[in-house]
């Protein structure tokens, strides 16, 4: 079954623990994207990667880190998780970035709690 | 960049009622504009798109409009039922170049009655 799989769907940490939320998907998609969603503002993007060992930052990157070593894995990086950070983030990959006939697929959600 | 704006935030109906969902945009350039359904709990899936050539588009009960002169689309969900329950989100972006970001809009939360 084509997915995107992201694990783990809940995490709750404490401040500065660092922390990696995976992400995988078996589409063979070149583009992968991580977004958080927070009430009231809808799906911001944090970084995006067109390939492997492409990465760029998304608009709102600041304390998250991301790796692209192979093309079906975008891991996402909490070096020192604030409480700020808490928040619904979601993986997506498509075939390419974002056009017509190329729709994002999305993963489960990763919950994320920071006390 | 571009910029969405989506309204309402919130919309409750009855079932068996219409309800439109209104998006506008800040970039002339955008000629994609995809929606997604996220039901409670779950993934963001895409339900419909449409891109700047057409003037709309329908798939059974949803539907979706495009105005490039004012900038604006709707989703239009006819005969709605519990199940169209959701957050709905709008999208826009230019997919011309080698990347296309795409920027959604803040959601909008569909409630229907039985």
């Amino acid at each position: 079954e084509a997915q995107v799989t992201q694990n783990p769907r809940y995490l709750i940490t404490v401040t500065g623990k660092k922390l990696t939320v995976t992400c995988s998907q078996n589409m063979n998609h070149e583009y992968m994207s991580w977004y958080r969603q927070d009430p009231g503002l809808g799906l911001r993007q944090i970084y995006y990667s067109m390939n492997v060992e492409v990465t760029d930052k998304g608009d709102v990157p600041e304390g998250y880190k991301v790796s692209r070593k192979e093309k079906r894995n975008f891991p996402l990086i909490l070096e020192s998780p604030s409480p700020n950070q808490t928040s619904l983030y979601f993986c997506a990959s498509s075939i390419s970035a974002g056009s017509y006939n190329s729709p994002l697929h999305f993963g489960n959600g990763t919950r994320l709690t920071v006390t | 960049g571009e910029n969405v704006e989506q309204h309402p935030s919130t919309l409750s109906v009855q079932e068996g009622d219409s309800a439109v969902i209104k998006c506008t945009y800040s970039d002339s350039a955008s000629n994609y504009f995809p929606w997604y359904k996220q039901e409670l709990g779950k993934r963001p899936q895409l339900i419909i798109d449409i891109r700047s050539n057409v003037g709309e588009k329908k798939d059974q009960r949803i539907a979706v409009t495009l105005n490039k002169t004012a900038k604006h689309f709707s989703l239009h969900i006819t005969e709605t039922q519990p199940e169209d329950s959701a957050v709905y989100f709008c999208a826009a972006c230019d997919d011309s170049g080698g990347y296309n970001k795409l920027i959604f809009g803040a959601g909008t939360r569909l409630a229907v009655h039985p």
